[in-house]
């Protein structure tokens, strides 16, 4: 059974903070990675994709992959109150297209 | 340009009905997946297409069948509906099929069963 954890939270940070997701996941042949943003009442939107080890940044956000240590994070710069959602973690395992979503971490962001 | 499109939004049937749920990909992506969310937990997977075929089948009862068109679009169909089927159905698309090829998501179909 391949199995992605996140903490269900909430995770509680104040505005102009840095919010920090984390994400571990079983598969050591896991091969791609996903983070999706997911409002109350709305479907997940794709917020990034990482699939190497190291650090990718777009705009505010920073994901990191670390494959030794199996895991998986999101780093939210300058938090916003506009941010405050679930956080789905994905992952493709090797030998299947297919992606694992954890049961993701809910983000408030307060002024 | 137009993202992924499903119909409809909610939806109201009663336990041992059918429904059916419909999706349109993005415009030149060739991958359809459904999926099933309830509340507090991710989407899980219950069927992918690739170009027309059936390419992955999550752990669901076979009351769960899904097929794609020749224009990429999908159905999802599920028989003798039970009050376990209540939840949100998603689809996601993608350009193809692979590690690297990102999935997006339509705004999903409301399913409740009384």
């Amino acid at each position: 059974q391949k199995e992605v954890e996140q903490n269900s939270g909430p995770l509680s940070v104040p505005e102009g903070a840095i919010a920090s997701l984390n994400c571990t996941y079983s598969d050591r042949g896991s091969q791609s990675f996903f983070w999706y943003r997911q409002y109350s009442g709305k479907s997940p939107e794709l917020i990034m994709s990482i699939y190497s080890n190291g650090d990718k940044e777009d705009g505010r956000f920073t994901a990191q992959l670390n494959k030794a240590s199996q895991y998986v994070s999101l780093l939210i710069r300058d938090s916003q109150p506009s941010d405050s959602a679930t956080y789905l973690c994905a992952v493709i395992s090797g030998g299947s297209y297919i992606p694992t979503f954890g049961r993701g971490t809910s983000l408030i962001v307060h002024p | 340009d137009a993202g992924v499109t499903q119909s409809p939004t909610h939806l109201i049937k009663t336990r041992g009905q059918h429904v059916t749920l419909r999706c349109s990909p993005i415009s030149g992506h060739k991958s359809v997946s459904w999926y099933q969310q309830v509340l507090g937990q991710g989407p899980q997977f219950i069927f992918q297409y690739y170009e027309k075929e059936e390419r992955g089948r999550g752990n669901f009862p076979d009351r769960f069948s899904a097929r794609q068109f020749p224009n990429y679009s999908s159905e999802l169909n599920v028989n003798a509906l039970l009050l376990g089927d209540s939840a949100l159905y998603l689809c996601a698309s993608s350009f193809g099929q692979g590690y690297s090829y990102e999935q997006y998501f339509g705004p999903g179909t409301r399913l409740t069963v009384t």
